[in-house]
Formats: structure tokens, sequence, C-alpha cells
């Protein structure tokens, strides 16, 4: 168990719906990450949100959009989904100090039918 | 260009054999890298750390940075059907500002 908590696992959905996926962090880690990962493009990094504000945005689409709540847990919903929104989305932690790397969940492996 | 290039392979080896993954990179600003673990269907799980240029050893793992060059290595001495995973090369700049850039990974297989 790395410390970060992702829910839930898995999610099928259908085309145009919207999901919510959770993560929780690390305890003591005040940034949260949310990447997003398939076969073709490897992880690519969505958002970033350190002690509730956003700190940086990487390719996240409109469709997609997340908050840090003030007991840091972080949500990233995705609305208006398409097939190509399947892939394994990920959640990170990392501590307020240094540069060490971050503690990743498990994951939630999401399928758009 | 892309930020971070790693070959996917997959990397199939026996076991006991001495593996070599790379990574190259373009950003100068880049400071502190990383090597990732991902088994089949879970979350990388952070395997080294380097800052700046050097070699860093932890058990069979060994991790070289050559900064001139914009190069990275991960060598894994007596490679064990375990190592077989998914190895992601990671990198950050000193600013903080910017988050981990991560390459493709590359597959390898240990064959017993």
């Amino acid at each position: 168990d790395s410390g970060v908590t992702q829910t839930p696992k898995h999610l099928i959905t259908a085309t145009g719906q919207r999901v919510t996926l959770r993560c929780s962090p690390r305890s003591g880690d005040l940034s949260v990450y949310w990447y997003q990962q398939s076969l073709d493009q490897g992880l690519q990094f969505l958002i970033q949100y350190y002690n509730g504000e956003e700190r940086a945005k990487g390719n996240i689409l409109e469709r997609f959009s997340a908050q840090q709540f003030p007991d840091l847990h972080s949500e990233l919903n995705l609305s208006s989904l398409e097939l190509g929104d399947s892939a394994l989305y990920f959640c990170a932690s990392s501590p307020p100090w240094g540069n060490y790397g971050y503690t990743f969940g498990s994951g939630t492996r999401l399928t758009v039918v | 260009q892309k930020e971070v290039e790693q070959d996917p392979g997959p990397l199939s080896v026996p076991e006991g054999a001495i593996v070599s993954l790379n990574c190259t990179y373009s950003n100068s600003a880049f400071q502190y890298f990383m090597w990732y673990r991902q088994y089949s269907r879970k979350g990388p799980e952070l395997l080294m750390y380097t800052y700046s240029s050097g070699n860093k050893e932890d058990g069979r793992f060994t991790a070289q940075v050559d900064k001139s060059s914009k190069y990275i290595s991960l060598f894994i001495r007596d490679s064990q059907p375990s190592d077989s995973a998914t190895y992601l090369c990671a990198m950050i700049s000193n600013s903080g500002n910017t988050p981990l850039v991560f390459g493709k990974g590359t597959r390898l297989s240990v064959i017993a």
C-alpha cells in the first residue's frame, strides 16, 4: 500500500456520461497530481493542486476538471465522455519540500463503451 | 522532439542477465532524475532517485546520469523474473513549478 488511495478501481460507463474519480493523498503530502496513462501516449500530466490551489496544468481537456478539498483529497471530473477517454487515471502525491518524486496510487481504470 | 525519449521495447532477457535501460532528454533544466517500476495493472513505484550527474547504486540497481549528453541509464544486475515490469524514467527541474515528465516506459521481461 503506497498510502495514496484511489477510488473506484474500475469504472465502465457509456459515451456522453460524467464520472468522478477520487484520490486521497499520502499523509503529510500537500500536492496532488493527476495523470492519464494510455498504451500509445504513456503517462500524461493533467493537473496539479497544492494545498487546495491549482498549481500547474497540462494537456487537460476542457471536458475535464479537478479540485482539491480542505481535507486535501482531490476529485477529477470527466464529462461528455468519449471512447478515447478510456485509460488508466493515476493520482500521485508529494510532500511540500524537495523534489523527491511522487507516490502513486493504484489507479482507476476507466472504460467508455 | 519530445522532452523525454525512451525506447518502449519490449526487451526480453534470460534470468541472470545485465539489463540496460536508457532515456534521453532535451530540457537542460532537468536536475532530478528518477526511475519508476510499474507492474501490470498497478501504479508506478519509485525505484531510484538521482540528483544531477553521477551514479547511484542500490542493491542490484545502478542509476547513471550524464547531463552533458542528456542521457540517463538504469542497470539491473543478476536480473530476476520478478524484475519483469515496465520501467519509466522521469525527470524534473529545480524550479518546483513544473511536474514530473515521464518517458513512455520500457517493457522488460526476464525469462527463467
